[in-house]
């Protein structure tokens, strides 16, 4: 089957400093991958489209400075929260498109910034 | 808009009750429709899905039929288990085959009691 690995599962950081998200494909080339955000008790919102080889494309509202993303392989992606705040603290999810599964989520990584 | 809207929860069951958590839509195109589940703590993960109207989708007991006449595309058990204790959310995409953007609803949290 597809599966797609996403790292740490929880993290904690002091406010102000940085935190990096990997998501890769372990067994499948992934030229596209998504990144979410999900809220408590809200549903995931797409927050970027990762493209191997080229700038992410993000969705409105989202601030492309604060979330990094770099694909710089067809089996990475990695998303970082620059100089995080306690807003930021949520529920990260990671997928990518199996051609033969389709959408293939990560396991999630929960962070809280204190 | 492409949308997804699906019953508010949380939905609290006896073990070997009937479930069904309904889920309309409206799409500019002809979606495929899926059902995720997400378990806590955990990412989300395929339970079913259809592709064209009146299919239907089938996966561990559960069901959902794509009805195009009514944009519906509600879940249904007819016997829970403490196991699928959960939360559910309905999704849609559009274009490119099954694997244009997904567009989540807000997901129903699902509690079944022994």
């Amino acid at each position: 089957g597809a599966v797609v690995s996403q790292h740490p599962s929880r993290v904690i950081c002091k406010s102000g400093t940085s935190v990096k998200i990997e998501c890769r494909s372990l067994d499948f080339q992934a030229t596209t991958m998504f990144w979410y955000r999900q809220f408590p008790k809200q549903s995931l919102m797409l927050m970027a489209t990762s493209n191997e080889g080229s700038k992410a494309t993000y969705e409105q509202g989202v601030e492309k400075d604060k979330f990094l993303i770099n694909h710089a392989s067809l089996t990475l992606s990695t998303l970082t929260v620059t100089s995080a705040h306690p807003e930021d603290s949520s529920f990260y999810i990671c997928s990518a498109i199996h051609p033969g599964y389709g959408y293939t989520f990560g396991s999630g990584t929960r962070l809280t910034v204190v | 808009g492409d949308s997804v809207t699906q019953m508010e929860g949380p939905v609290t069951l006896s073990e070997e009750a009937f479930l069904t958590i309904n889920c309309t839509y409206t799409a500019t195109g002809y979606p495929s429709l899926f059902w995720y589940v997400q378990y806590p703590g955990e990412g989300l993960q395929l339970l079913l899905k259809a592709t064209k109207a009146d299919d239907k989708g089938s996966n561990k007991g559960f069901e959902a039929t794509y009805r195009k006449e009514t944009t519906s595309f509600h879940l249904e058990k007819g016997s829970v288990q403490v196991s699928d204790s959960a939360v559910y959310f309905c999704a849609l995409s559009v274009g490119r085959g099954s694997q244009g953007n997904l567009i989540f609803g807000k997901g129903t949290k699902l509690s079944v009691k022994p």
